[in-house]
């Protein structure tokens, strides 16, 4: 069983939805929790980050963290084409945050 | 934008040849890393440095190796490629590790696409 589970689309939403993108994980040790968009033939790039549980938010973008559940979420307000990529979900232990330990990735389509 | 650099984006070379992947940064980043990342798949830790004469392996089992003579500069290197090995290579560097309030932020690289015939 993988460690993090991420649901691989593609998800197609019109422009100006609400996008919502969840991993749920196994590992309970895990405490920095990220997500990574990656454009087409390009490398990943740092979108959000968390520490522990909880929300954050910056812009159209928030994260959520529920440790609880094993379950992390990434939310998109008023979605744009520019916002189609891949989001990769992303997590590591405090003992050995060097390793991060990243979902397959979710593909999203924002149509104009 | 991240100044981090991979050499050549796309390799298709032949069963048995010799090939190093490049990487450098110029950031100044102690900590750098290689992943391998195939289609739908996870990107999976191959490689790590610590800093200048450290190196150690990932998770994921690899026939690669690595050396790390110089800060900016994390060559990976196939003595002997084979067609198993096709799979994009992804370098990246960070200042720090992850935590609490410290991102550990990972700079990547384009890539490097490798096929193996």
């Amino acid at each position: 069983q993988k460690e993090v589970e991420q649901d691989p689309g593609p998800l197609s939403v019109p422009e100006g939805a609400i996008v919502s993108l969840n991993c749920t994980y196994s590992n309970s040790a895990f405490q920095y929790f990220m997500w990574y968009r990656q454009y087409s033939r390009k490398g990943p790039e740092l979108l959000m980050y968390t520490y522990s549980s909880g929300n954050k938010e910056d812009g159209r973008f928030t994260a959520q963290v529920d440790k609880s559940s094993k379950y992390i979420s990434l939310f998109i307000r008023d979605s744009q084409p520019s916002d189609s990529a891949t989001y990769l979900c992303a997590m590591s232990e405090v003992d050995s945050s060097y390793k991060l330990i990243f979902g397959s990735g979710t593909r999203l389509l924002v149509r104009p | 934008e991240a100044d981090i650099y991979q050499t050549p984006r796309y390799l298709v070379i032949g069963t048995g040849k010799k090939i190093t992947l490049e990487c450098s940064q110029t950031m100044g980043h102690d900590k750098m890393y290689w992943y391998q990342q195939d289609p739908g798949m996870e990107l999976h830790l191959i490689h790590y440095s610590y800093g200048v004469n450290s190196t150690e392996k990932g998770d994921l089992s690899s026939e690669s190796t690595v050396s790390r003579i110089r800060t900016e500069h994390f060559p990976l290197t196939l003595e002997s490629a084979r067609p198993s090995h096709t799979s994009q290579y992804l370098c990246a560097s960070s200042e720090i590790w992850a935590s609490g309030t410290n991102t550990g932020e990972l700079f990547f690289g384009e890539g490097s696409r490798l096929t193996v015939l």
